[in-house]
């Protein structure tokens, strides 16, 4: 069965300081990942994604993330906080080897920003 | 503008009543998704549908039903059965992404139902 651990549910960097928010993800087939992001009472929204080829990707906002496939890890990165980040970010893989299409979500991690 | 739209944006429920979810998208998708969000412990799908006329149980369907006779439209209907029904409701559509698992899953802006 597929999985995903958000490693740290809460987040705390200084403006301007880098930002890395870890994933771990187990899957017994190739999976293709992603992360969102979800500001107050909102929906989610796609940051990046992680289907085949390159292994750094990168995403809105500055964020990149990258496919470790030997550590099965998936962290998000960026290099300089902005006080704009602060939110919650969820780490999810897809889901089965027949794949109906299901997605995996990790717990989340909330990311403050300090000024 | 595509997208997807959830409704009401709150919503109080006495218990005992049954009380409906709205979620529309223009985005000509196949697929629908309804999950549940409460603090700490991410999404969890309630139930999806792949195509018109039919639909799946997901991880927590008990207390919950829903119907999938338009395309566009996956309304939720949350249940007296349902025991703690109070959270943050969440809709999502994607291309058939059984044929195209590479598909991201777009969101509405979600439902905040309390139970009085």
């Amino acid at each position: 069965a597929q999985s995903v651990t958000q490693l740290g549910s809460h987040v705390s960097v200084s403006e301007g300081a880098l930002v890395l928010l870890r994933c771990n993800y187990s899957s017994s087939v190739p999976p293709y990942l992603f992360w969102y992001v979800q500001y107050p009472n909102q929906g989610l929204q796609l940051l990046l994604k992680y289907t085949t080829g390159a292994t750094l990707v990168k995403g809105i906002n500055g964020f990149e993330a990258e496919f470790k496939k030997s550590e099965t890890s998936f962290h998000l990165t960026k290099p300089s906080a902005h006080m704009s980040d602060a939110a919650e970010y969820f780490c999810a893989v897809t889901r089965g080897t027949g794949n109906t299409g299901k997605l995996i979500f990790g717990q989340g991690t909330t990311l403050q920003v300090k000024p | 503008d595509g997208g997807i739209t959830q409704s009401p944006k709150y919503l109080f429920r006495k218990e005992g009543q049954n009380v409906t979810l709205s979620c529309e998208q223009n985005l000509n998708h196949d697929a629908m998704y309804w999950y549940r969000q409460d603090p700490g412990q991410g999404l969890r799908l309630i139930y999806y549908s792949q195509i018109v006329n039919d639909f799946q149980k997901g991880d927590i369907a008990e207390g919950y039903s829903v119907s999938r006779e338009k395309k566009e439209s996956f309304p939720l209907t949350v249940t007296s059965a349902q025991k703690n029904p109070t959270a943050f409701y969440l809709c999502a559509s994607s291309i058939d992404r059984a044929a195209h698992p590479h598909n991201e899953q777009f969101f509405g802006p979600g439902t905040r139902l309390t139970v009085l």
